[in-house]
């Protein structure tokens, strides 16, 4: 299973635009790369996923090179309540999709 | 998008209590659902993983014989922590993989266990 590398947390500004950056050197060919949110004491929340170059949708993009090696979530304008623990995940789904959660990255959003 | 259930949201209980707890997708089926705890602060880590029919794989370091896990229909698993103890108190979520062909999981919205 590819391991994942996240920043611990991150702070930001609201309005401001934040760039959450993960490793995974190790992904397999087959693997798709998936973010979560997280608030406390809820289950994750599925943001977005891709597999290569950009993929975009009403609340993110992704961006991912094409050795894959890495990806960005990018959270456009955020507001206090995208303060969270985002997490990134990587997986092929066959096998029945055992997941593994890295430490996530905590943001915070100040006023 | 799919949607997972989990209940209860919190549960309080006294030492020795086993305490059930169920996971449903609600609106597709999972022939395979994955449980997992959470510690304050801390990331979720994988206990099982439920599979539909069959005897669950537990992760190493996970007792099976304390946390029984059932997953006896294509939408339901439950997870029965035996015997509850106070270091057994925690977050517990359930995952499932939709059938539809996305590769992604939905998860449930989390069960808070205290065990006094």
């Amino acid at each position: 299973l590819a391991k994942t590398t996240q920043p611990i947390s991150m702070d930001s500004y609201e309005g401001q635009e934040v760039n959450i950056t993960c490793s995974h050197n190790n992904i397999a060919t087959n693997d798709y790369i998936t973010w979560y949110q997280q608030f406390p004491s809820q289950g994750p929340r599925f943001i977005i996923q891709g597999y290569k170059t950009k993929v975009t949708n009403e609340v993110a993009s992704l961006f991912i090179p094409a050795d894959r090696k890495s990806s960005t979530l990018s959270l456009p304008r955020v507001s206090l309540s995208d303060t969270a623990v985002y997490y990134c995940l990587v997986g092929d789904g066959s096998g029945g999709f055992k997941t593994i959660f890295g430490a996530g990255t905590r943001l915070f959003v100040k006023a | 998008g799919a949607v997972v259930s989990q209940h209860p949201s919190r549960v309080i209980c006294k030492s020795g209590t086993s305490v059930k707890i169920e996971c449903r997708s609600l609106d597709f089926q999972a022939t395979t659902m994955f449980w997992y705890r959470q510690f304050p602060k801390q990331s979720l880590m994988l206990m099982a993983t439920s599979n539909e029919g069959s005897k669950a794989t537990y992760e190493q370091g996970v007792e099976k014989d304390k946390f029984l896990i059932n997953h006896a229909s294509l939408t339901l698993s439950t997870l029965t922590v035996a015997s509850a103890h106070p270091e057994d108190s925690s977050f517990y979520i359930c995952s499932a993989r939709s059938d539809r062909g996305e590769e992604k999981l939905f998860f449930g919205s989390g069960t808070q266990l205290s065990v006094l």
